[in-house]
C-alpha cells in the first residue's frame, strides 16, 4: 500500500504566519490528493483536490501544490478559524491512505 | 454539488452487529466505485473497504475482513456496510468517501 508521511505533526503559529505542511507518497500518486481541515468533534473538511484545486467556497489564502510525489498545504496567512488538525488523503490506489494529520495551534 | 450522508450509526454490544447506509447525490453513483473509511476516537483515519460501481471488486482491509460486508444499490444510489462480530476497536466514526469527497460520518460505539 502506498504511504503518505506528513510533517510536521504538530505546528505553532501566530495569527498572520505563513505555514506549510507536506505530505510525501511512497510512490507515485499522480495528482489525486487532497487536503481536510478538521476540527474537534466535527466532519473533515475539504480544502483542496487534485492536488491544487481549491474546493469550493475556502478562502484563497489556502493553496495547494505538488512536486513529483511530494504534496503542500502552505495558508498564507493564518486567521483565528484557522487552528485545527489538517491531513491529507491520497485517492490514487483503492486502499486510501492518509498522512497522520498536524495538529495547529496558537503560539 | 456532491453529498454523501451516512446513517445507522449507534450503540452496540460487543458481538453485536449493525448496518450503516451512504445515501449519495450529486453525481452519477452507478460511475464510481465507492468506500468506507473510519476515525477511531483520537486517531487518525484508516480505510476498511472498497466496493467498484458494480460490485464486481471488493477488497477490505485486515481488520474487518470476514466480518464486514460492503455492497450498494446503484438505483438507490446507496452504500452499505453491514458489520458483525463487532468489538470495541471498531468504535469509531464512519465515513463514506468516492474520489476525494468524504460523508459526514455516523458514530459507532461499540461497548456492554
Amino acid at each position: 500500500d502506498i504511504q503518505m508521511t506528513q510533517s510536521p505533526s504538530s505546528l505553532s503559529a501566530s495569527v498572520g504566519d505563513r505555514v506549510t505542511i507536506t505530505c510525501r507518497a511512497s510512490q507515485g500518486i499522480g495528482n489525486n490528493l487532497a487536503w481536510y481541515q478538521q476540527k474537534p468533534g466535527k466532519a473533515p473538511k475539504r480544502l483542496i483536490y487534485a492536488a491544487s484545486r481549491l474546493h469550493s467556497g475556502v478562502p484563497s489564502r489556502f493553496r495547494g501544490s505538488a512536486s513529483g510525489t511530494e504534496f503542500t498545504l502552505t495558508i498564507s496567512s493564518l486567521q483565528p478559524e484557522d487552528f485545527a488538525t489538517y491531513f491529507c488523503l491520497q485517492h490514487n490506489d483503492y486502499q486510501y491512505t492518509f498522512g497522520q494529520g498536524t495538529t495547529l495551534d496558537i503560539k | 454539488e456532491v453529498q454523501l450522508v451516512e446513517s445507522g450509526g449507534g450503540l452496540v454490544q460487543p458481538g453485536g452487529s449493525l448496518r450503516v447506509s451512504c445515501a449519495a447525490s450529486g453525481f452519477i453513483f452507478s460511475d464510481y466505485s465507492m468506500n468506507w473509511v473510519r476515525q477511531a476516537p483520537g486517531k487518525g483515519l484508516e480505510w476498511i473497504s472498497f466496493i467498484s460501481n458494480s460490485s464486481t471488486v471488493i477488497f477490505y482491509a485486515d481488520s474487518v475482513k470476514g466480518r464486514f460486508t460492503v455492497s450498494r444499490d446503484n438505483a438507490e444510489r446507496s452504500l452499505y456496510l453491514q458489520m458483525n462480530s463487532l468489538r470495541d476497536e471498531d468504535t469509531a466514526v464512519y465515513y463514506c468517501a468516492c474520489g476525494s469527497y468524504l460523508g459526514q460520518g455516523t458514530l459507532v460505539t461499540v461497548s456492554s
